[in-house]
């Protein structure tokens, strides 16, 4: 089974901070990897697929890259919208979650 | 725009059944692999279970195996998800969820998700 690992667990920032969160598999699928935003008692949003393929409608300061087994998501300046938890996902399997929070 | 509405969730004793349904709208559903995914009180996401466009394949995760069974309604634009010998451990909030089209396992769109806890 593959395991999916998230680094930080928790990342505390301000606003207008770049902000990078880490996701590493133990499984080489190449670029087959989403991320995707939760907010408390709401369903998760879908903001990248393919690794660094933006979903329609999410903000261009959202960005993925990686292949193999690590992958970044990067905010390129952290809004008051964008506190939350970031999940990645490969194939059937998600990572723990990186909770976002204000400084 | 895309809906997906959960309902059937709530509280069950151990060993237990709930069928849960998602009603789908906006969009072609026939057209879509439909999946369930969980997430237990303050945990992670777990995926569950998928299905194809036609309800000819479908798969599920191991710990459910046996025990949940994933169907569709095109007719109706509903899928349902009948769960069996419930276990303290299915205690989550179930997510439908879209497919993205192009082959990979994507969740593009969620529903709001309905609660069930299995507990005496």
């Amino acid at each position: 089974d593959i395991q999916m690992t998230q680094s930080p667990s928790t990342l505390s920032a301000s606003v207008g901070d770049r902000v990078t969160i880490t996701c590493r598999a133990s499984q080489s699928f190449s670029s087959w990897l989403a991320w995707y935003q939760q907010k408390p008692g709401k369903a998760p949003k879908l903001l990248i697929y393919k690794a660094s393929s933006l979903e329609s409608g999410v903000p261009s300061r959202f960005s993925g890259s990686g292949s193999g087994t690590e992958f970044t998501l990067t905010i390129s300046s952290l809004q008051p919208d964008d506190f939350a938890t970031y999940f990645c996902q490969q194939l059937r399997t998600f990572g723990q979650g990186t909770k976002v929070e204000i400084k | 725009e895309v809906q997906l509405v959960e309902s059937g969730g709530g509280l069950v004793q151990p060993g237990g059944s709930l069928r849960l349904s998602c009603v789908a709208s906006g969009f072609t559903f026939s057209s879509h692999w439909m999946s369930w995914v969980r997430q237990a009180p303050g945990k992670g996401l777990e995926w569950v279970a998928n299905i194809n466009e036609d309800g000819s394949e479908k798969a599920y995760v191991d710990s459910v195996k046996g025990r949940f069974t994933f169907s569709r309604d095109n007719a109706k634009n509903s899928l349902y998800l009948q769960m069996n010998s419930l276990r303290a451990e299915d205690t989550a909030v179930y997510y439908c969820a879209t497919i993205k089209i192009g082959g990979e396992d994507y969740f593009e769109y969620w529903g709001q998700g309905t609660p069930v806890t299995v507990s005496s």
